[in-house]
């Protein structure tokens, strides 16, 4: 089966670092992606890992680790439009690149 | 290109009616999306198709979901007989043809479905 936990409310201040925790099981693993999205909005892309480590990408950085099941999303520099949810997906391994299976995202507030 | 569309980004329908969506990938993009979204929720997967070839389809599509891609371009989600328990944002996403690990999966900004 399939389970990933996201903690479901943070909140933070505006120019400050946050960093929010995913962890999963999967039956089969092929990456992990995190999304943002603003209420009423579609999700759009911010990161994608397949590989231990960090990936850093401007003020966002998301870290894997495939052996303890656990990524983060870090995000440096807090502005408030990037109050939003944020989504950890796992791609599993089956079926090829057919789907990824979303947790029930992050609500992050920042506040001034 | 400027991206997924979905039409109508809003229907309100009463209980036991069927409704239909439409979907537009980015072009060029073989593969397409359908997921469904409510509130304080991920997204659920729901279809998969690539080109017009359905090739998966989540237990959660019952027999009452319906989706098709014709011409492996627009795509299509019907729903019959509708349910309150249908109430939910339908989300469609496409990805590009490329090989590798990435495959991004780029959202429409979905239709809202209320049913009364």
């Amino acid at each position: 089966g399939q389970n990933i936990d996201q903690p479901t409310e943070m909140t933070a201040t505006e120019g400050a670092i946050v960093q929010i925790n995913c962890t999963y099981q999967t039956s089969g693993f092929n990456g992990l992606f995190w999304y943002q999205q603003h209420a009423g909005e579609a999700p759009t892309f911010l990161s994608y890992n397949v590989l231990d480590g960090l990936e850093e990408k401007g003020r966002f950085s998301s870290f894997l680790s495939r052996s303890k099941g656990y990524s983060y999303l870090l995000l440096k520099e807090l502005q408030m439009k990037d109050s939003a949810s944020y989504l950890c997906a796992v791609r599993p391994i089956s079926g090829g690149y057919n789907k990824l299976i979303f947790g029930a995202g992050t609500r992050l507030a920042v506040h001034p | 290109d400027t991206g997924v569309s979905q039409d109508p980004r809003h229907k309100i329908t009463k209980r036991g009616q069927n409704v239909t969506f439409r979907c537009d990938p980015i072009s060029e993009h073989n593969r397409l999306y359908w997921y469904r979204q409510t509130l304080g929720q991920g997204p659920e997967f729901l279809t998969y198709f690539q080109n017009e070839a359905q090739l998966e389809k989540s237990r959660l599509l019952s027999d009452r979901f319906s989706a098709e891609r014709p011409k492996g371009s627009f795509s299509t989600l019907e729903i019959q007989r509708t349910e309150q328990g249908d109430s939910a944002m339908y989300l469609c996403a496409s990805s590009p043809r490329k090989t590798g690990d990435h495959n991004e999966q780029f959202f429409g900004p979905g239709t809202r479905l209320t049913v009364l």
